[in-house]
């Protein structure tokens, strides 16, 4: 059976950080392209980072410089590092598999984790 | 970037009825759409992609057609579990983007 689970979400302050953990069964990530997805309150989901099977990985520009997307193939996990975080990045954030027909279509996701920026 | 706008934003609708929802894009997008449900706390649930193919164990009440800006999401007979969220989803490239969303709510 597939299971992603996220943990690492919590209360921050603007300018602070956080890591986010995805664990995953069922599959092995460094295999497949991994992605976090957000979604603030009320909103629809917005795309945040890509990591490729090659270890390449690609940011959406209002997460670029900030967040790090990373895997660690020992433990079956993916990461999120999130510095700098502005009010902007309260979301639930999610981690997803990309289906085997494309990249950028989720056929797999995590329950969430939230995470919320303020004083 | 490319913009995804659906309506309508608020859908009510009864049991039994079939229901459309539209997605329009900013450009072409061919034909790599998607379509998702989402109930409140959970994580969206892959329905449809490359436009009208049906993901594995979805129901067939649930279709999708169109290509290049526009497309739509059909569900031919309203089922009390179809009531949710949804939303399109263009992947032209890796930096893909969702639409705002449709409420389908139960009249």
């Amino acid at each position: 059976e597939v299971q992603l689970v996220e943990s690492g979400g919590g209360l921050v302050q603007p300018g602070g950080s956080l890591r986010l953990s995805c664990a995953v069964s069922g599959f092995i990530v460094s295999s497949n392209y991994m992605s976090w997805v957000r979604q603030a309150p009320g909103k629809g989901p917005e795309w945040v980072s890509l990591i490729y099977p090659s270890g390449k990985a690609n940011y959406a520009d209002s997460v670029k410089g900030r967040f790090t997307i990373s895997t660690d193939n020992s433990k079956n996990t993916l990461f999120l590092q999130m510095d700098s975080l502005r009010a902007e990045d309260t979301a639930v954030y999610y981690c997803a598999r990309a289906s085997l027909t494309g990249m950028a279509v989720f056929d797999y996701w995590g329950q969430g984790t939230l995470v919320t920026v303020s004083s | 970037d490319i913009q995804m706008t659906q309506s309508p934003s608020t859908l009510s609708a009864s049991v039994g009825d079939r229901v459309t929802v539209t997605c329009r894009a900013s450009q072409s997008i061919s034909s790599w759409l998607a379509w998702y449900q989402q109930k409140p706390g959970k994580a969206p649930k892959l329905l449809i992609y490359d436009a009208s193919i049906l993901e594995s164990g979805v129901p067939s009440r649930f279709s999708g057609s169109g290509s290049g800006t526009e497309f739509t999401l059909t569900i031919s007979s309203l089922q009390p579990d179809d009531f949710a969220t949804y939303y399109c989803q263009e992947y032209n490239t890796y930096r893909s983007a969702f639409g705002q969303g449709t409420k389908l709510e139960i009249k």
